[in-house]
């Protein structure tokens, strides 16, 4: 199926505990975030977004922090589940009037049972 | 609910011949986006329409790319010549609004194979 690619950084972890995906964005002017699960033969999808005038933003099971001083950006899944297994990105929007999603390349994320 | 509908989900072409691709966005959402996914480049937006209009193509590889919205119920993406290179999986998404702060619906993907 579709899929982002094969030689992708790994992440493996045992079902139940939790993972920690980062990311590092490229432009300091960047404003808006946005993390994607994409599982295999799927499109991306959202999980959970957030602002740069934001540090920290929850969802349910995730939770986003953004560290703008050195421009990284983390993914925490809490208490990973077998269907957490995809690749996730990371996406920032650089404020240009128009649309400007800079994608990265992303993480595998393996759940061990 | 029906998400973003692509069509063809597989397309297997000789180099020289055009290639379409078919995008129903979700009903209601004014914003639609091409994207390309390849192994060396990642994720990559090649051209998006609001309100059937587009807006940004700056993205568009090359001429041989074009993009159409003629309602707000489908787009297509050609390609012609296709070449080897434009092997990629293409999504198409759409979005409820014009602002980058939306959130986008992505399809399930076109995997081209240009040989």
């Amino acid at each position: 199926g579709e899929s982002v690619g094969l030689h992708l950084p790994t992440l493996s972890v045992q079902e139940g505990d939790n993972s920690i995906i980062n990311c590092a964005y490229s432009n300091s002017a960047s404003d808006y975030f946005i993390w994607y699960k994409q599982e295999s033969g799927k499109g991306p999808q959202f999980i959970i977004d957030i602002r740069s005038n934001m540090d920290k933003r929850q969802g349910q099971r995730v939770t986003v922090l953004l560290n703008k001083t050195v421009k990284h950006l983390s993914l925490q899944i809490a208490a990973t589940q077998p269907g957490d297994s995809a690749v996730y990105f990371c996406a920032e929007n650089i404020p240009s009037g128009t649309y400007k999603y800079i994608f990265g390349t992303g993480t595998r994320l393996k759940v061990l049972a | 609910d029906a998400g973003v509908i692509q069509s063809p989900r597989h397309e297997v072409t000789e180099m020289g011949q055009e290639v379409t691709l078919r995008c129903k966005p979700i009903s209601g959402h004014n914003s639609l986006f091409w994207y390309r996914q390849t192994m060396m480049r990642g994720l990559e937006l090649l051209i998006y329409f609001n309100n059937n209009v587009p807006i940004d193509d700056s993205g568009m590889p090359e001429d041989r790319f074009s993009a159409k919205m003629p309602n707000a119920s489908f787009s297509t993406l050609k390609i012609q010549p296709s070449e080897p290179r434009d092997s990629a999986v293409y999504f198409c998404a759409s979005s409820p609004g014009a602002s980058a702060y939306n959130e986008q619906f992505f399809g399930p993907g076109t995997r081209l194979t240009v040989l």
